[in-house]
């Protein structure tokens, strides 16, 4: 059974750099992985993709904040969002998947504040 | 960006009832549409892509229909378990985006 763990801090202060981490077990981290994000009370955002070639896919709303990769040898993958702000408030989720093909795994996701 | 839309917002239905859920993107999408439930504190689950393809496990009752801009998600008979939010998404090009959501709740 995949699983997936998001792990970050829980408050971020406004232009100060979101990072977070995706732990995945139960499956070699291989293919292409996401970031999605729900703001509270709106629509589900996908924010990019990875694949462990180092290809990304970024949403050209976020791009030129964004970076993410994969840690192959740790089986997680990452993402970096610099020049928070309150906007970037939200339950930030990974999951496997390239949207492209669907997002199959997720993980339980993780309330980042930009406070 | 392709919109979706989704409708209604919400639902009230009672175990045993039909519940169907409009999807409509705001160009032609062919059959790239996923279906997900999610329910508050969880991780969302797939239940349906290439907009009619069942996932492993998930239970009959659910089904999906259409291609190019409209979609529809059908619960058959409503189990108690299926008290969630539903969301469509497009894979047909980036940046892939989501409906806002249908809540399902008990009437």
């Amino acid at each position: 059974q995949v699983q997936l763990q998001e792990s970050g801090p829980g408050l971020v202060k406004p232009s100060e750099t979101l990072s977070l981490n995706c732990s995945v077990s139960g499956d070699s981290i291989s293919g292409y992985w996401s970031w999605i994000r729900q703001p509270a009370g709106k629509r589900l955002e996908w924010i990019g993709r990875v694949d462990t070639s180092g290809r990304t896919d970024y949403n050209p709303s976020l791009r030129s904040r964004l970076t993410m990769s994969v840690d192959t040898s740790r089986n997680q993958f990452s993402l970096r969002l610099t020049s928070a702000t309150a906007a970037d408030t939200a339950v930030y989720y990974c999951a496997r998947g390239s949207g492209s093909r669907p997002f199959d795994y997720w993980g339980q996701g993780i309330l980042i504040t930009v406070s | 960006d392709i919109q979706m839309t989704q409708s209604p917002s919400s639902l009230s239905a009672s175990v045993g009832d039909r519940v169907t859920i409009s999807c409509r993107p705001s160009q032609n999408i062919r059959s790239y549409l996923t279906w997900y439930q999610h329910k508050p504190g969880s991780a969302p689950k797939l239940l349906i892509s290439a907009a009619s393809s069942l996932q492993s496990g998930v239970p009959t009752r659910f089904s999906g229909s259409g291609s190019g801009t409209d979609f529809t998600l059908t619960i058959s008979s409503l189990q108690p378990e299926d008290f969630a939010t539903y969301y469509c998404q497009q894979s047909f090009s980036l940046p892939f985006t989501f409906g806002p959501g249908t809540k399902v709740d008990i009437k």
